[in-house]
């Protein structure tokens, strides 16, 4: 069985300062990790994917995220946040090779502070 | 590329009506998802089909749900009748030989008064 756990429901940063969001993951297989972004009244958008290649793992927008087994965590950063940056972002686990279910976190909402 | 459509993108309508989604997914694409999306209960699964064929329907709340893919590149979610507590945003999403969705449509803003 899969969960996540977005820790953070509002992450609110100062436009020019990095980005930290952060997800916890459990996974009964070896996971697949997805972070995905969401404007207002827009539907999600893949922002990057982890599927057992390489740990740190870049995506659009400048963003990244690196996989921790040890600490079964799956944070996305952004070295510099824009404007263009607030919305909400899901991370999402799955079974990697298996038809398990999909699981999206609940969400945090990121506000950028001019 | 045009993305993945649905339409209408906001419906209102009474208690007790038939409410008809409609999704044109991204040409080529063999997974089909229809999620839900609310306040409360944040973003379900609520079915998801390969190559036409439902796979996995567990995510549907109830008998009054249901979905269809005749072909390739359309699918319908129906709710009959609809009740108040249907209102949510009914997102369609699409992807190319993998799970989770790749793409997602803007959704459908579902109310039911």
């Amino acid at each position: 069985a899969q969960s996540v756990t977005q820790l953070d429901s509002h992450v609110s940063v100062s436009e020019g300062t990095p980005v930290l969001l952060r997800c916890n993951y459990s996974s009964s297989y070896s996971p697949s990790l997805f972070w995905y972004v969401q404007h207002p009244n827009k539907g999600l958008q893949l922002l990057l994917k982890y599927t057992s290649a390489a740990t740190l793992v870049k995506g659009i927008n400048g963003f990244e995220a690196e996989f921790k087994k040890s600490e079964t965590s799956f944070h996305l950063t952004k070295p510099s946040a824009h404007m263009s940056d607030a919305a909400e972002y899901f991370c999402v686990v799955s079974a990697m090779n298996r038809d398990d279910k999909i699981i999206f976190g609940k969400g945090t909402r990121l506000h950028i502070l001019p | 590329d045009a993305g993945v459509i649905q339409s209408p993108r906001h419906e209102v309508t009474e208690m007790g009506q038939e409410v008809t989604l409609r999704c044109k997914p991204i040409s080529g694409h063999d997974y089909l998802f229809w999620y839900r999306q609310t306040m409360m209960r944040g973003l379900e699964l609520l079915i998801y089909f390969n190559n036409n064929v439902p796979i996995d329907d567990s995510g549907m709340p109830e008998d009054r749900f249901s979905a269809k893919m005749p072909n390739a590149s359309f699918s319908t979610l129906k709710i009959q009748p609809s009740e108040p507590r249907d209102s949510a945003v009914y997102f369609c999403a699409s992807s190319l030989a993998s799970r989770p969705p790749q793409h997602f449509g803007d959704g459908t803003r579902l109310s039911i008064l």
